[in-house]
This record gives structure tokens, sequence and C-alpha cells, in this order.
């Protein structure tokens, strides 16, 4: 079964210094991996996706990700932190649906970031 | 484009009440549907998804049952709400060849 374990459910780092929020995937498949971003009391806005190719995939805001199968990591980062960077982060794999077509994702526990300055 | 209307935004209903939230989806056909509960700490659980008019599949037994009764109409609803049925509740969406999902604004449900 696909699981994704974020590591750190708070996060706090200075405006302007690099972000780290980590994400370990179990996968039984090739796994589709995201990351969405949730700011309070709001849907989810995804942020990025890796399916297949290039394993370094850019995003909106400045963020990116990096697939490492060698790992099963799919860590998110972004070179320097700003003020509206501050929600809750998380990561998610996709899990085929067998009848019907698509896809269902699992999402890990999320990791609050705060930016401080 | 596509765009998803999750509503209302907040609610609070009394232990024992009914309850039914609604999510439509424009601008696209035959989608995926989704609902999610929302809880701290624990992340998003999926709740009920549907690949079609009046198939639901559900992820977990609970209190709660979800219908499809039109292409792009989602419902939870429930009989009777428990204290436990509390929390922050999402529509989803994705297309058949799509892999990632798109969110509704999400109801806050507080049941008293």
């Amino acid at each position: 079964a696909q699981s994704v374990t974020q590591l750190g459910s708070h996060v706090s780092v200075s405006e302007g210094a690099l972000v780290l929020l980590r994400c370990n995937y179990s996968s039984s498949v090739p796994p589709y991996l995201f990351w969405y971003v949730q700011y309070p009391n709001q849907g989810l806005q995804l942020l990025l996706k890796y399916t297949t190719g290039a394993t370094l995939v850019k995003g909106i805001n400045g963020f990116e990700a990096e697939f490492k199968k060698s790992e099963t990591s799919f860590h998110l980062t972004k070179p320097s932190a700003h003020m509206s960077d501050a929600a809750e982060y998380f990561c998610a794999v996709s899990v085929p649906i067998l009848t019907g077509g698509g896809n269902k994702l699992t999402f890990g526990t999320g990791t609050q970031l705060k930016v401080e300055l | 484009s596509q765009t998803i209307h999750q509503w209302p935004a907040t609610l609070v209903q009394p232990v024992g009440s009914p309850l039914s939230l609604e999510c439509t989806v424009e601008g696209t056909s035959n989608p995926n549907l989704y609902w999610y509960r929302q809880a701290a700490g624990r992340g998003l659980q999926l709740l009920f998804y549907s690949v079609g008019i009046g198939q639901i599949s559900s992820e977990v037994p609970q209190n709660l049952s979800a219908s499809r009764p039109q292409d792009r109409q989602f419902i939870l609803s429930s009989k009777k709400l428990l204290l436990s049925d509390s929390g922050f509740y999402l529509c989803a969406w994705s297309g058949r060849r799509n892999t990632e999902a798109f969110f509704g604004q999400g109801t806050r449900l507080t049941v008293v």
C-alpha cells in the first residue's frame, strides 16, 4: 500500500532562509508524488507534482522538489523563505483506482511552516 | 476553466441532527470526486470517492454517507451527527487522465 511520512509537524525558519520540508514515501508501484499548500480555513492548492521524467520538479511560488528513488524521498525546498510562505504543507502519493480510472491521493499528516522576521 | 464549489463554508450543528454538504464541479465532465476530512494533526483522510453517477466507494467505516445524483454533484450526508464528526471537510475532483486533485474551499463543521 502507498503511504507518505512527513518528518516534522512544525518547521520554523527565518525570512530569507532556506526552506526544507521532508517527505518520504512508500509505494509498491512507481509513485506519482505531490506537494500541496493550505492556508488557514482554505482548501489545498497544488504546489508541484512528479509523475515521470525529470526528477527535479519546479512549482509555484519558487518551490521545488526532487524525487530520489534510492532514498524514497520527495523533499520540498525553497531557497529563500518569505513571510507569505507561512502555511501548512502536505505531501501526497497517488494510488490508482483500479475500476473506472483515475487516482486517489493519500496524504501525509502535514508540516506547519512558520516564517519569522 | 474548471471550478469547484463547496458549501456552506461553516456549519454548527447539534448532536443527533442531520447533515448535508454539497459540492459541484464546473467546466469538466465525468470527473472523479472525493470527500476528505481533515482533523488537527492527522492530515487528510479520504472518506469517499466516486468514479461515476451512483458509484460510491467508502474508504473508512463511519457515520457518514455520500451520494452522486448528477455527474458533477457530490453530497456528503449523515442522518444523525456525532461529536466526533466535527472537522474540516474538503471536496475534490480529478480528471480521468490527470493525477492531481483540485480542492474546494472546505466546510468547517462543528457538532455541539
